[in-house]
């Protein structure tokens, strides 16, 4: 069984800037996998990144990196540059076999 | 197909009427998901189908849910009498391989279900 939590309901950043989404986690499986999706008003659930908890090396996609601290159960993502394209609802989500997800964090981005 | 398709994108219905939902996930996935999103809520999952393996239907909230797999490929989501408490975005996913192991979920656009 897992349980993600998602502390900030809403975000708010200048485009360019940086801003960083957290989530906690707990889970009783040893091998797992934690995700950030992101879901514009399109609903469409898009993958932004994903890191194995067994590696150590914190995942980046351009300007998208996390934060994975495994002892603490941390897996926060970092936005850098932030742009308008990035305003959406943004999901943490942790799992092996099914994911389970948190309540999301509404992104706004300030022109 | 291109990407994971559901259908109907929105689907309106009355109090105690059934309702199917139907997604068709990318050709050659073997995991298949449902999750259902309620308004300013997380994804909260459904049942999942693996392969040629029973299904885990460990999330279905009541026996008025139910969903099966024809062929391996589509998948049909089925809530019988449905109640307002139902109304929510249902969301379908598809993975290359089983869960979060390496595979990625692919999601569908999901069908708002609106039950009056």
């Amino acid at each position: 069984a897992q349980t993600v939590t998602q502390s900030q309901p809403e975000m708010s950043v200048q485009e360019a800037e940086t801003v960083t989404l957290s989530c906690t986690y707990d889970t009783s499986e040893s091998d797992y996998y934690l995700f950030w999706y992101k879901q514009p008003p399109s609903r469409q659930m898009i993958l932004v990144i994903r890191q194995e908890a067994y590696k150590q090396q914190n995942a980046t996609e351009n300007r998208f990196s996390v934060n994975f601290q495994k002892a603490a159960k941390s897996f926060s993502l970092k936005i850098s540059d932030s742009q308008l394209g990035d305003a959406a609802m943004y999901f943490c989500a942790c799992g092996a076999d099914g994911l389970t997800f948190g309540k999301g964090t509404h992104l706004i981005i300030q022109p | 197909g291109a990407g994971v398709s559901q259908s109907p994108s929105n689907k309106v219905t009355e109090k105690g009427k059934d309702v199917e939902l139907r997604c068709d996930p990318i050709s050659g996935h073997t995991a298949l998901y449902w999750y259902r999103q309620s308004l300013g809520q997380g994804l909260e999952f459904l049942i999942y189908f693996q392969g040629n393996s029973a299904p885990d239907k460990s999330g279905l909230p009541s026996d008025r849910f139910s969903a099966e797999r024809t062929g391996g490929s589509v998948s049909t989501l089925t809530i019988q009498r449905t109640q307002q408490e139902d109304s929510a975005v249902y969301l379908c996913a598809s993975s290359l391989r089983g869960g979060g192991l390496g595979g990625k979920l692919f999601f569908g656009s999901g069908t708002q279900l609106s039950v009056l």
